[in-house]
């Protein structure tokens, strides 16, 4: 079965350090993996994904993730954190013999960046 | 938002009573997806459809029903609402040649009293 373990609940960042949210998973296989974001009263909006190649993948409003195959990690990074980055952050993973394009989410952090 | 929407954004009901959710998309895609929101959970998945016809159980699926006659709808059903079911639940669909990126709706927020 896959899984995705996302150990902290809040993250709390000054503004302008840098953020960084974690997640591990667990598949059997080579992942795929993703992360989203979420504003307060809205839906989910995808950020990026790594499939295969390079193990740094950049995605949207600045961030970037990097997946350590030997971690089992895939953390979330931006340089330097903006208040408007305040929102809950969501890892999701497929393994390459899920059926039917299921993707399982983690719990979910919440980060907060304090002005 | 991928051109998801979903009705009624907001709903209050009462414990007991059949409630029905709505997503419509209009891009044609294949894959669909119901999911509920709750504190300290994350997103379960509650059902999902693959096709005209074509639904299956998710992680959390009892006390839901769901259906699609047309590739644009996919409708989830409460058959008797409960309290345990007050939550947001949040419809998705899959990107096509997209490397199984799902992209989400909006999200109705179910209170049941």
């Amino acid at each position: 079965a896959q899984s995705v373990a996302q150990p902290e609940d809040q993250v709390n960042v000054a503004e302008g350090n840098p953020l960084t949210v974690k997640c591990t998973y667990s598949v059997s296989g080579n992942p795929y993996l993703f992360w989203y974001v979420q504003y307060p009263n809205r839906g989910l909006q995808f950020l990026l994904k790594y499939i295969t190649g390079d193990n740094l993948v950049k995605g949207s409003y600045g961030f970037e993730a990097e997946f350590n195959k030997s971690q089992t990690s895939f953390h979330l990074k931006k340089p330097s954190a903006l208040v408007s980055d305040s929102a809950l952050y969501f890892c999701a993973v497929r393994g390459p013999t899920e059926g039917n394009n299921r993707l399982a989410f983690g719990k979910g952090n919440q980060v907060v960046v304090i002005p | 938002d991928a051109g998801i929407t979903q009705s009624p954004r907001h709903k209050v009901t009462e414990t007991g009573t059949p409630v029905t959710l709505r997503c419509h998309q209009t891009e044609n895609h294949r894959y669909m997806y119901w999911y509920r929101q709750d504190p300290g959970h994350g997103l379960r998945l509650i059902h999902y459809s693959y096709g005209v016809k074509d639904t299956d159980k998710g992680e959390v699926s009892d006390g839901y029903s769901v259906s699609r006659s047309k590739t644009e709808d996919f409708l989830l059903t409460l058959e008797s609402a409960t309290s345990s079911q007050t939550s947001v639940y949040f419809c998705a669909i899959k990107g096509q040649g997209e490397g199984y990126t799902q992209y989400f709706g909006p999200g109705t927020r179910l209170t049941v009293l």
